[in-house]
């Protein structure tokens, strides 16, 4: 139990466009998840709470405008990169709160802007 | 006082022998103090968590080991097998109610 998924692992994009990653826990209902950007040989940064139904928590230095995240329904939260730039190229991992509340993470997203 | 602090950076280990990650919290508030394990291009997966009202806890030849008086503690992992090379995480949070804090993690490498 206590799966969490992510779509899609990887993805390559051109400077200037969006892109989307979506966020799924397959066997509970997570009110709440949370987004991570990773570097290499880095800890975890986490850049938003986002909450099911309400407008996400940003931690301090992450623009909003640029990361949005949407959690419509109890099993996923979206991450869009909107005009992404190769700066932003990075490790994305989300993670859901199970009911006792532990984080499980899921395995992660490779972006690449080029 | 948010920060976790976790040592060594980097740790080699022989198969067949002990190795122990340290970390240290300042919070008194935190409830809930997991380990995770991350291969590289993964995401973190949760290999066992202690709460402060107990001073051990084994799984398998995984330990955390508690001290809440010191505000430390570590993860022993006994029998090092190669498979065990990863980088691992501690953290701390107030379960339920906060974000986790992560230690900055530490790579370990079993050899042969």
């Amino acid at each position: 139990g206590a799966v969490v998924s992510q779509h899609p692992s990887r993805v390559i994009c051109k400077s200037g466009t969006s892109v989307k990653i979506e966020c799924r826990s397959l066997d509970f209902q997570a009110t709440t998840m949370f987004w991570y950007r990773q570097f290499p040989k880095q800890s975890l940064m986490l850049m938003a709470t986002s909450n099911e139904g309400s407008k996400a928590t940003y931690e301090q230095g992450v623009e909003k405008d640029k990361f949005l995240i949407n959690h419509a329904s109890l099993t996923l939260s979206t991450l869009t990169v909107t005009s992404a730039h190769p700066e932003d190229s990075s490790f994305y991992i989300c993670s859901a709160r199970g009911r006792g509340g532990e984080q499980y993470f899921g395995p992660g997203t490779r972006l690449t802007v080029t | 006082q948010q920060q976790v602090k976790q040592s060594p950076q980097s740790l080699i280990v022989q198969k067949g022998g002990i190795s122990i990650i340290n970390c240290a919290y300042e919070n008194t508030a935190f409830d809930y103090f997991p380990w995770y394990q991350q291969f590289p291009g993964k995401g973190p997966a949760l290999l066992i968590a202690i709460r402060p009202d107990v001073s051990e806890k084994k799984e398998g030849r995984f330990t955390i080991s508690f001290n809440k008086s010191a505000k430390q503690f570590s993860l022993h992992i006994m029998d090092s097998q190669p498979g065990d090379s990863a980088t691992y995480f501690c953290a701390a949070t107030r379960i339920s109610y906060d974000k986790v804090i992560f230690g900055p993690g530490t790579s370990l490498s079993v050899i042969p």
